[in-house]
């Protein structure tokens, strides 16, 4: 069975940085492109950035170019995202997903339950 | 950018009766491979969104065959053909040709 657990959210000051993590089971790591899609909250879906398998490749929407980073570890079936500079904007929730093993193109067939960041004084 | 319109934006619907959602992108999402990537996602009240519709008209593992998506280009559309009290959501749609972008959501609710 397809697992994606994040952890990490939370709340902190504006100008702070966090770490989020996807702890990914029940499937091939390495073979997928993974992602972030996020949620303010009561808001529609926004996707935040994709990693090739192999990490060489990696895509981000505008409003998070240069402040949030995602990264893999394949040995350790995880997906991480630091997010600096973190803005009142950025609260959302934060979920997993699993893209495909083929181009970046494909959607997301498998969602993690998500993980809340809050950025608030 | 990529901008995806869906109407209605909410829809209230009797069990039974079949319901509909269009979605229409800013540029034609049809790819060089030949493949058009527009996706429809159902995000439950307090869940994560879920798959149903991938590729235009492929439903996903385990999706109910009242469920299906048609469309090409620019235009698409899904449709529910009856409804059922457990597809009360909001509804996405999603296009993967240019990064990712999600339509505004379809709230659909039973009568």
């Amino acid at each position: 069975e397809v697992q994606l657990v994040e952890s990490g959210g939370g709340l902190v000051q504006p100008g702070g940085s966090l770490r989020l993590s996807c702890a990914a089971s029940g499937f091939t790591f390495s073979s997928y492109w993974m992602s972030w899609v996020r949620q303010a909250p009561g808001k529609g879906l926004e996707w935040v950035a994709n990693i090739k398998q192999d990490g060489s490749e990696k895509y981000y929407v505008d409003s998070v170019k240069g402040r949030f980073t995602i990264s893999r570890d394949n040995a350790k079936n995880s997906l991480y995202l630091q997010m600096n500079s973190l803005r009142a904007e950025d609260t959302a929730v934060y979920y997993c997903a699993r893209g495909g093993r083929g181009n970046w193109n494909s959607g997301w067939d498998y969602w993690g339950q998500g993980t809340l960041v809050t950025v608030s004084s | 950018d990529i901008v995806m319109t869906q109407t209605p934006l909410s829809l209230s619907v009797t069990p039974g009766q079949p319901a509909s959602i269009s979605c229409k992108s800013s540029q034609s999402l049809l790819h060089s491979d030949g493949k058009t990537y527009l996706y429809w996602y159902l995000q439950k009240p307090g869940q994560s969104p879920q798959l149903l519709i991938y590729e235009v008209s492929s439903r996903f593992s385990g999706v109910p065959d009242r469920f299906s998506g048609s469309g090409s280009g620019t235009d698409f559309t899904l449709k529910i053909s009856r409804v059922e009290a457990e597809d009360v959501g909001v509804y996405y749609c999603m296009q993967g040709i240019h990064l990712h972008t999600f339509g505004q959501g379809t709230k659909l609710e039973i009568k």
